[in-house]
């Protein structure tokens, strides 16, 4: 499978600054997510990041809050806009559709763990 | 609407006592069930793709199996290194996975 990089791995911020972050890919896919973690809980789905255009985001997840590029098949950014405490999660890229694999299936990044103070 | 409950929340076993973990699912139109295993600082690791009911995949200590209702991930003679989250998701009509919250095995020496 592909290998997926994030960065930064962790952070400290302070509220109400933005952070981005980066993933990048070994490989072209077809699919790129983002991902939340918080403290505790399982993975909620934030927006699919889409090649070319503007990334389609849940419910609960504004494009003001959390901007989403991917300007190429190898490469999305997730930034996280003003933020407060109730930010601080572990952000998790995932692909999908990598050289080999069916693209149901999705393959996630190491993550990078977001403290707010 | 979908939702993935696992269960137990917590699981622990002895070295070689074997076991199961539950994912109950509902969800119009299941795509496909997806298990990952996640260790603590780290993303999930891929494991399993479930597609319909009866079908089953193994891998080493692992299998996997899925009815109309739930998903069963066996532990047949687990090691201490099998110590982990193990997450369960559902895909439906789009590539959107819910993720269910996820056992913490622990298995003791």
């Amino acid at each position: 499978s592909a290998v997926i990089s994030q960065k930064p791995s962790r952070d400290i911020c302070q509220r109400g600054t933005s952070l981005t972050i980066q993933c990048q890919v070994d490989s072209q896919v077809t699919m790129m997510f983002w991902y939340r973690q918080q403290p505790g809980q399982s993975l909620t789905l934030i927006a699919t990041a889409n090649q070319g255009s503007e990334a389609t985001y849940e419910s609960g997840f504004v494009i003001d809050k959390f901007p989403i590029s991917r300007p190429n098949l190898t490469f999305s950014t997730l930034t996280v806009s003003n933020m407060s405490p109730e930010d601080s999660s572990i952000y998790l890229c995932s692909v999908a559709g990598t050289p080999g694999t069916s693209t149901d299936t999705q393959y996630f990044g190491p993550g990078t763990r977001l403290t707010v103070l | 609407e979908d939702q993935v409950t696992q269960s137990p929340e917590a699981l622990r076993l002895q070295e070689g006592e074997s076991s199961s973990l539950n994912c109950s699912y509902t969800v119009s139109g299941l795509r496909g069930l997806f298990w990952y295993r996640q260790d603590p600082g780290k993303g999930p690791e891929f494991l399993f793709t479930l597609y319909s009911a009866g079908e089953e995949k193994e891998k080493e200590r692992l299998k996997a199996t899925l009815t109309k209702k739930e998903s069963f991930l066996h532990i047949t003679a687990p090691k201490p290194e099998d110590s982990a989250t193990y997450l369960c998701a559902v895909q439906a009509s789009s590539y959107k996975l819910i993720f269910g919250s996820g056992t913490r095995l622990l298995v003791r020496p």
